[in-house]
């Protein structure tokens, strides 16, 4: 059974970038069967997707993120992995990874969840 | 970008009752809609993809409905563990979720 796992320093510091991984274990990346997906949850608040990557490479962010957000993958490692630069406190949240599948190739949905880090941008 | 607007933003029922939350999209997505359930401290669970595809595992007394720009997630009678906040998320163009209802006990 596939499990996801997030990691990373739970504190940065405001205009530096956040940094996590997902580790992802009972499965491949590489087996081109799924996109990898970052969700961040500010403190009492909704759910706000970063972005997803292939296993190729291939990305999708959010616009509203899109020019502060990297996300990349490790296929060797069966790791992805975020980077938001130019953090401020709004970055504060519990950052989620996931894994997408699809129903009929058109139809995603993030079926598998990491249990969430949590993330603080403070001095 | 397509926005998601839930309705209601919170709600109170009772063990046994029948509820329905309700998810419009800013333009028309199809049946590109998923449902979310997520309980305090914990990550989300996909209940419902689709529109109303039932993902495995989830009980039956969970339903999805509808197609374009109006979905509703039911729970035919609510039992103990249903108390959660539940989302919408679009996929029809890239991610976006709905703001979130919460399901309260009365």
């Amino acid at each position: 059974q596939v499990q996801l796992q997030e990691s990373g320093p739970g504190l940065v510091k405001p205009s530096q970038t956040l940094s996590l991984t997902c580790t992802v274990s009972g499965g491949s990346i590489s087996s081109g069967d799924y996109y990898w997906s970052w969700i961040r949850q500010p403190p009492g608040k909704g759910l706000e997707w970063i972005g997803y990557i292939y296993y190729s490479g291939s990305t999708y962010y959010n616009p509203s993120l899109k020019s502060r957000v990297t996300i990349s993958v490790d296929t060797s490692k069966n790791q992805f992995s975020l980077k938001l630069s130019s953090v401020t406190a709004a970055d504060t949240a519990v950052y989620y990874c996931a894994r997408v599948s699809n129903f009929g190739d058109y139809y995603y949905y993030m079926d598998v969840w990491g249990k969430g880090t949590t993330v603080t941008v403070s001095s | 970008d397509i926005q998601m607007t839930q309705s209601p933003s919170s709600l109170s029922a009772s063990v046994g009752d029948r509820v329905t939350i309700t998810c419009r999209a800013s333009q028309s997505i199809s049946s590109y809609l998923n449902w979310y359930q997520q309980k305090p401290g914990k990550a989300p669970k996909l209940l419902i993809y689709a529109a109303s595809s039932l993902q495995s595992g989830v009980p039956s007394r969970f339903s999805g409905s509808g197609s374009g720009t109006d979905f509703t997630l039911t729970i035919s009678s609510l039992q103990p563990e249903d108390f959660a906040t539940y989302y919408c998320q679009q996929s029809y163009s890239t991610f976006t979720f709905g703001q979130g209802t919460r399901l309260e006990i009365k």
